[in-house]
């Protein structure tokens, strides 16, 4: 089945520290890959997505390229802010369904 | 605007009680999902129901139950059966079927069981 696997969290960064989320996938096909990012007590925003091979998603300075080669689709961001501190989601859709699958998510906290 | 309205935002019951949470969406889509998440995990996924009157299991449906009568709406049940029934809860929509389209997610109902 397909299933997501995303870096163990919690990660604490200073601000303007560069950051970097791995994230991994195992998928039949070719599926589309997500970024959601959740802040406290709300839910979930789509941040940026990819739906081929090599496409990078961008998004408020936040990128990840779908790199079929290595099943990964890391997010980056060169500078964080304390308004990222969150907790971001990576997920999976396959071409022929309907549903999303979640990676466990990495919380993120970012100290002035 | 258009979007996912969820409520209450906050929801007490007592054990043994049965307990519906609200979801509805006007953004006209097809498909809607029930998802829980504990603390410190991702989402799983409850129940799904990609046309009205017509729905699916998820990975954790038991002592679930949802019904699909209007497009808009897509209420879930949490029923006295569902044994550790305190979670967060989080609906979503979908427009169509393409596997890059986005799904859009309300603002969520916490539920606590005393």
């Amino acid at each position: 089945g397909n299933s997501v696997t995303q870096m163990e969290g919690p990660v604490t960064l200073s601000e303007e520290a560069f950051l970097t989320i791995n994230c991994t996938y195992t998928a039949t096909g070719y599926p589309s890959l997500f970024w959601y990012v959740q802040y406290p007590g709300e839910g979930l925003q789509l941040l940026l997505k990819a739906t081929k091979a090599d496409d990078k998603g961008s998004n408020k300075g936040f990128e990840a390229t779908y790199r079929k080669e290595t099943t990964s689709f890391h997010l980056e961001k060169g500078s964080v802010q304390v308004s990222d501190s969150a907790v971001y989601f990576c997920a999976l859709r396959e071409t022929s369904g309907s549903r999303l699958t979640f990676g466990e998510g990495t919380q993120l906290t970012v100290n002035p | 605007d258009g979007g996912i309205t969820q409520s209450p935002k906050y929801l007490f019951r007592k054990e043994g009680q049965n307990v519906t949470l609200s979801c509805e969406q006007n953004l006209n889509h097809d498909a809607m999902y029930w998802y829980r998440q504990d603390p410190g995990q991702g989402l799983r996924l409850i129940y799904y129901s990609q046309i009205v009157n017509d729905f699916q299991k998820g990975d954790i449906a038991e002592g679930y139950s949802v019904s699909r009568e209007k497009k808009e709406s897509f209420p879930l049940t949490v029923t006295s059966a569902q044994k550790n029934p305190t979670a967060f809860y989080l609906c979503a929509s979908q427009s169509g079927g393409r596997s890059y389209n986005e799904q859009f997610f309300g603002p969520g109902t916490r539920l606590t069981v005393l």
